[in-house]
């Protein structure tokens, strides 16, 4: 089945510390998102990329970087995570047959930042 | 202002009751909206999108009222696997997804 997937599932790192969120997907979308969920907020963008070369800042960018490696992965990188990083990260993509308005979500990965 | 606001619950009913929630929103050029289903740690999954003349999925009902700018969520006939957070999903043009923060509902035995 087409999926959407996420690793790490969980991942406990140190306040300064580089780490890497990776996505991939089967179901050959051509946009893909990363948000976060914080305890009482919504998801919040942190970036989306509606193709290999075409890659935009959402709404809370500071402090991430995203790579597109190729049209079934996009990856999300925090250079110096800091305990506010703390939080559910789930990627996500959006099915072009339906207007891009329904987005399907991976897993998720918890992030702890000490 | 939240561009998307919620009422957070919880909300506790009796299995078989009829439970609505509502979800408003602050921007009129508004074009598409949804709700979503997200059970406790796990990934949120489209529920059903909500029409303008308003739209039935079996126990769900979903309405919309752009001159008030909200729209509704009904269950009817709670059933103990409605346990989730609901998400109110608004879309405003391309690629801009507003999430609300999710109304919580427990439906007890």
């Amino acid at each position: 089945d087409a999926d959407v997937t996420q690793t790490p599932r969980n991942r406990i790192t140190k306040t300064g510390k580089r780490i890497m969120l990776e996505c991939s997907q089967t179901k050959g979308h051509d946009r893909m998102y990363w948000y976060r969920q914080d305890p009482g907020l919504g998801l919040q963008l942190i970036y989306y990329s509606f193709d290999v070369k075409d890659i935009n800042k959402g709404e809370i960018s500071d402090g991430y970087s995203v790579s597109r490696q190729a049209q079934a992965k996009f990856s999300l990188s925090l250079e110096s995570a800091i305990p506010n990083q703390t939080a559910l990260y789930f990627c996500a993509t959006s099915d072009p047959r339906k207007g891009y308005n329904e987005q399907f979500f991976g897993p998720g990965t918890r992030l702890t930042v000490l | 202002r939240k561009e998307v606001e919620q009422d957070p619950g919880p909300f506790n009913v009796p299995e078989g009751a009829t439970v609505a929630f509502n979800c408003t929103y602050s921007n009129s050029a508004s074009q598409s909206f949804f709700w979503y289903r997200q059970d406790c740690r796990k990934e949120p999954k489209l529920l059903m999108s909500v029409y303008s003349s308003g739209n039935e999925d079996g126990r769900f009902t979903a309405q919309l009222n752009r001159a008030s700018q909200y729209i509704s969520l009904l269950i009817r006939d709670s059933k103990l696997s409605d346990s989730a957070t609901y998400l109110c999903v608004v879309n405003t043009g391309g690629f801009k997804t507003i999430f609300g923060a999710g109304t919580r509902l427990f439906v007890k035995a």
